[in-house]
């Protein structure tokens, strides 16, 4: 399995530019998390969403911020506009589904994003 | 609400013991967890703790749980430079709550 994909890698930006993060959860998990990580705020979770549905959006800072999950396979986090004290690296996890605890959660390598 | 704290650094020396602490406020978390985030990259789960054992060994990794003070801690044994990373607490299921994480550095 390739694991969590994430896309881009790197990005940057101007402030007040649209920006859209991708993701792709490993084939067959059910759960799916967006993190944010700086070294002000530690690991911070943004949202996750279960069978696509958004169960928990109370780590989303503000309206500038929305996440989707069109279907089993896909994410994005769009950051409209961003500014600087956007810049963090942001993870995307999934879960497989069922309770044993090796189905926590597998991390992305990260975007690290920089609004200039 | 729920809450898990962690020193935020640690160094020792290459083949000495590391011992990483944490501290978390549910009670009710079946089981708990450390990850290992390495320079650049995701977090990695390492190991993982049932929360009615008191303590877990693998290979170098020792978990020592104390669920009355609400403790939880994370030994490794002969640590090497390739342990050096961020070391990460949590708890919880489906949603994880992650302490700050503690930085250990290994000098040569």
């Amino acid at each position: 399995d390739a694991g969590v994909i994430q896309s881009p890698r790197h990005e940057v930006t101007e402030m007040g530019q649209e920006v859209t993060l991708r993701c792709k959860p490993i084939s067959g998990h059910n759960s799916l998390f967006w993190y944010r990580q700086t070294m002000m705020r530690g690991l911070e979770l943004l949202i996750y969403f279960n069978n696509n549905v958004p169960i928990d959006d109370s780590g989303m800072p503000e309206d500038r911020f929305s996440a989707k999950m069109p279907n089993a396979s896909f994410s994005t986090l769009k950051i409209q506009p961003s500014e600087p004290r956007d810049s963090a690296v942001y993870f995307c996890a999934s879960r497989g589904q069922g309770d044993r605890p090796s189905y926590e959660q597998y991390f992305g390598p990260g975007t690290r994003l920089t609004v200039t | 609400g729920e809450d898990v704290e962690q020193s935020l650094f640690l160094s020792v020396r290459e083949g000495d013991s590391s011992v990483i602490n944490c501290t978390y406020t549910d009670s009710s978390s079946t089981y708990l967890y450390w990850y290992k985030q390495e320079p650049g990259a995701g977090l990695q789960l390492l190991t993982y703790i049932f929360s009615n054992m008191d303590m877990k060994q693998d290979q170098r990794l020792t978990v020592l749980l104390n669920k009355k003070d609400k403790h939880l801690s994370l030994r490794i044994a002969d640590t090497q430079t390739g342990d050096s990373a961020i070391y990460f607490c949590a708890e919880g299921k489906g949603k994880l709550i992650f302490g700050q994480g503690t930085t250990l550095q290994v000098k040569p």
